[in-house]
């Protein structure tokens, strides 16, 4: 295991509606990073957030928004969700923004 | 543009043999490469990774090559055992902070 917790394990939404994905850091770790990973592909990086500064965007539209608290964990936050944004959500924390990062289990959201 | 991808997605190996996972990527100002396991309802895993300014690593039963010539990363699997069974991932370090830009992927079966 990395010491990287996230929550919910899954989840379900329907189009329209806003959702809410948290992280909790492995100790001692500032940065972390969230990760779109649809079915079958590889994990698209959606942003990074350093010392709660976003530090780094992927191609993802302004409704994916995030957060990160003074104790490095942090938030995803998804408005009008639509159909294609059913994935896993992976974050991974570590101890700056260039070292290994270590993946928590992930989040799974089902849109309808 | 970035991009990560594998040559096969899928490869299924009998236990005990060696497996090579292959590796194309096309940003040549990457400076660092991670090879990546995932299980079933886990995030990644981390397995082992290499910096440009090398072209082999090892690690216990892995190794990774280099080729920044032809731009290709592979992954060698010493003595596949049935534990080994998962989706590989490579993923470089693009010139964005440490964004990773992960490939499709190749999923191993160990066949016993």
């Amino acid at each position: 295991e990395t010491g990287v917790t996230q929550s919910p394990t899954h989840l379900i939404k329907t189009r329209g509606q806003q959702v809410t994905l948290r992280c909790s850091s492995q100790s001692g770790h500032n940065t972390v990073s969230w990760y779109q990973q649809a079915l079958g592909q590889g994990p698209q990086f959606i942003f990074q957030y350093y010392r709660e500064e976003e530090n780094g965007r992927g191609n993802f539209p302004p409704r994916f928004s995030g957060l990160q608290f003074p104790n490095y964990s942090s938030e995803l936050n998804v408005n009008a969700l639509e159909l294609d944004d059913s994935a896993l959500y992976l974050c991974a924390s570590s101890l700056d923004p260039k070292n290994e990062q270590f993946f928590g289990p992930g989040t799974r959201l089902t849109v309808l | 543009g970035e991009n990560v991808g594998l040559h096969l997605p899928t490869l299924s190996v009998q236990e005990g043999d060696n497996s090579i996972i292959n590796c194309a990527y096309s940003n040549s100002a990457s400076d660092y490469f991670i090879w990546y396991k995932q299980e079933s309802g886990k995030g990644p895993q981390f397995i082992i990774d290499i910096r440009s300014n090398m072209d082999k690593r090892q690690g216990q039963r892995v190794t990774v090559l280099l080729n920044k010539t032809v731009k290709h990363l592979s992954l060698q699997i010493a003595a596949t055992q049935p534990g080994d069974s998962a989706v590989y991932f490579c993923a470089e370090r693009g010139n964005q902070g440490g964004k990773l830009i992960f490939g499709q992927g190749t999923e191993l079966s160990v066949k016993p």
